[in-house]
């Protein structure tokens, strides 16, 4: 079934450095969704991109997406403490009413 | 901001019990979905409802689960006879539009532990 594959699965990283995170996906699709959770919490919507969209911003954060890849990343720059989470990308099946489907995400650990 | 709410935040049951799971999603969303994650795996979709009734469901929503927005707040997910393998986080989630077009609002979750 349709569903985005992050990795690394696992990401140590000091304060201040960025960190990357890849998601990988099957089938065409409408949208890409990262999602961020904290320990034992709901998820929290981060940023959407479209198909027909390559890059977005929005403050440190910095998603890419390559549709002919099927593939997209996540960057975190100028990392915090606070920025440790688990990270989901998640996707569509390409037609307006389907589920939105997660991937397994990767764990980020940030240390001061 | 308006959130999603679930209740309770844990619940602990014996194995062939009903439970039934809470949500209020936010008051002007249309779309109410529930998702569970198994402790330290992925999170696995369960089922869509709109409009009063299932959109889309999983394989994972079989006969003794069931969905129900009983008074036009409420969303409720019922396990009619829980196994072991039901223990999970439970997660409740809302949009305004439909499918995955849009962001999911998503609740604190429920954490249901079948003994």
């Amino acid at each position: 079934s349709q569903q985005g594959e992050e990795d690394p699965q696992a990401l140590s990283i000091q304060e201040g450095e960025n960190a990357t995170m890849n998601c990988s996906y099957k089938t065409s699709i409408n949208n890409l969704q990262w999602y961020r959770q904290n320990s034992g919490r709901g998820l929290v919507h981060l940023i959407l991109i479209r198909s027909n969209e390559r890059e977005k911003h929005s403050g440190r954060l910095r998603v890419t997406l390559d549709t002919s890849k099927k593939s997209s990343s996540l960057l975190i720059t100028a990392s915090r403490a606070a920025d440790t989470a688990s990270y989901f990308c998640a996707t569509d099946a390409g037609q307006a009413g389907t589920a939105l489907i997660f991937g397994k995400g990767t764990t980020l650990s940030v240390s001061s | 901001e308006p959130e999603v709410t679930q209740t309770p935040s844990h619940q602990v049951t014996q194995m062939g019990q009903e439970v039934i799971l809470r949500c209020v999603p936010i008051s002007n969303h249309l779309y109410f979905y529930w998702y569970r994650q198994i402790l330290g795996q992925k999170v696995e979709f369960l089922v869509s409802f709109y409009n009063n009734e299932i959109s889309e469901k999983s394989e994972i929503f079989d006969d003794q689960f069931s969905v129900e927005r009983p008074d036009g707040s409420n969303f409720t997910l019922k396990i009619r006879s829980t196994k072991l393998e039901d223990s999970a986080m439970y997660f409740c989630a809302s949009s305004p539009i439909q499918g995955a077009l849009e962001k999911l609002f998503f609740g604190s979750g429920t954490q249901l532990s079948v003994l």
